[in-house]
């Protein structure tokens, strides 16, 4: 039972471009979401959250939009660097425990 | 370097072998929890602590898997008899807020 859905494995952006990163969830407790940044043989680098109270987060680069009716969430990053290639994992908070989706790899190519 | 740190980075061990991992948190973080990573899956949560109590325990912890946190600091988790399946990377995170975690860089296991 996947309660947290990233449904593109993968995603390639021109540098400059927007990337903009999909997740689904399931479970309407949820009360926080998370972005995390991840290169190999390294932890999860938190990157941007959101509460369930809000429907918007901005960060630099990093923005988040929350649609708690569709519950849908999605990562924007703009401009896409060379640097932003990783693997980007949403998370969703219940009770302080993180459930995480499957990942998304971010390619931006120059 | 504040960051929470985990020792050792990779262990391999061959099967029925018992491991033990440490995990350093934030220094003034209150909670530490441990998840587990396998390849093109997302982090699962294994437990958290709040100072030294274990607050919560994963269906994935089964009885081989204890961790412990003596002293409201560090945390150790242990795996008993190990098995092929609990190849993974072993990720710990600690945090002062309730939601938003830190990770450190894992723990890789290789059981043969």
């Amino acid at each position: 039972d996947q309660q947290v859905k990233q449904n593109s494995p993968s995603l390639s952006v021109q540098e400059g471009r927007i990337s903009i990163l999909n997740c689904d969830y399931t479970n309407s407790m949820f009360d926080y979401f998370l972005w995390y940044k991840k290169y190999p043989a390294e932890g999860p680098t938190f990157l941007i959250s959101i509460s369930s109270i809000k429907d918007k987060n901005e960060d630099g680069r990093f923005t988040v939009f929350l649609n708690k009716s569709a519950k849908h969430l999605s990562l924007h990053i703009v401009p896409s660097q060379p640097g932003d290639s990783a693997v980007y994992f949403c998370a969703a908070s219940a009770s302080g425990k993180l459930i995480f989706g499957t990942g998304t790899r971010l390619q931006v190519f120059p | 370097d504040t960051g929470v740190s985990q020792d050792p980075r990779h262990k391999i061990t061959k099967r029925g072998q018992n491991v033990t991992f440490r995990c350093d948190p934030i220094s003034e973080h209150n909670r530490l929890y441990w998840y587990r990573q396998t390849l093109g899956q997302g982090p699962e949560f294994l437990t958290y602590f709040q100072n030294e109590a274990q607050l919560e325990k994963s269906r994935l912890l089964s009885d081989r898997f204890s961790a412990e946190r003596p002293k409201g600091s560090f945390s150790t988790l242990e795996i008993q008899r190990t098995e092929q399946g609990d190849s993974a990377m072993y990720l710990c995170a600690s945090s002062l807020e309730i939601n938003e975690q830190f990770f450190g860089p894992g723990t890789r296991l290789t059981v043969l």
